[in-house]
């Protein structure tokens, strides 16, 4: 069974859209993380949720929105999508409170703007 | 800047060789991970090393920790195609925010 799942896999779409992607995790974990990743391969932590709670929110622009309607789940949703946002999104997630643990991570939406 | 980073950017080696990979930090850590990342898939954990670590071995990775220098080495021994891939370092600076600075990665590519 996939640990960290998102959907979809790929995503192609015009400038201007609104888009969401999906994660879940059935690891019982209580952190989950969304990171971007350029085609450079920089890897960059979005934002962060522990149980619920929003605790990290680098400097990512308004159009990004971070949901977690339960400790399973952290959808991103995209407005007015730019071409400056293609790029391999990926989830994670992590059990904090087993102090510093490792994270584990989806396999990434590949998100294409036209 | 907390961010850590990789050299070398790049490396390529036969089947057989051992690879070394180097990673350096600015600020001081609570943990550092090493990550590999295959091509086009997310990211697997590999090893962690604790600040009060100084060497951590797993199969044919070993991890060393310099927190004086700032840097972390890992050596894959005996290297195989199959380990042909990208591989990150990551710091945890503590906090209470869980979060992981990632380097720029180091693409190694053994050939058969």
């Amino acid at each position: 069974d996939t640990a960290v799942s998102q959907t979809p896999k790929y995503l192609v779409t015009q400038m201007g859209n609104d888009k969401s992607i999906k994660c879940e995790q059935n690891l019982g974990h209580d952190t989950m993380y969304w990171y971007k990743q350029d085609s450079k391969k920089f890897l960059k932590i979005m934002f962060s949720y522990n149980n619920k709670e929003l605790i990290i929110n680098e400097t990512v622009p308004n159009r990004f929105s971070p949901k977690s309607p339960d400790k399973a789940h952290l959808n991103l949703h995209i407005n007015s999508l730019e071409l400056g946002d293609s790029a391999v999104y990926f989830c994670a997630s992590s059990q904090a409170n087993r102090g510093r643990e490792t994270q584990y991570f989806g396999p990434g939406t590949r998100l294409l703007v036209l | 800047s907390q961010q850590g980073e990789e050299d070398p950017q790049a490396l390529s080696i036969q089947e057989g060789e051992n690879a070394t990979m180097n990673c350096s930090y600015k600020t001081s850590i609570n943990n550092l991970q090493w990550y590999r990342q295959n091509s086009g898939r997310g990211l697997v954990h590999l090893i962690l090393i604790r600040s009060n670590e100084r060497e951590k071995h797993s199969g044919r990775l070993r991890v060393t920790l310099d927190t004086s220098k700032k840097s972390s080495s890992l050596l894959i021994t005996a290297s195989r195609a199959a380990d042909t891939a990208s591989y990150f370092c990551a710091t945890d600076h503590g906090g209470s925010n869980y979060k992981l600075t990632f380097g720029k990665g180091t693409l190694l590519t053994v050939n058969p």
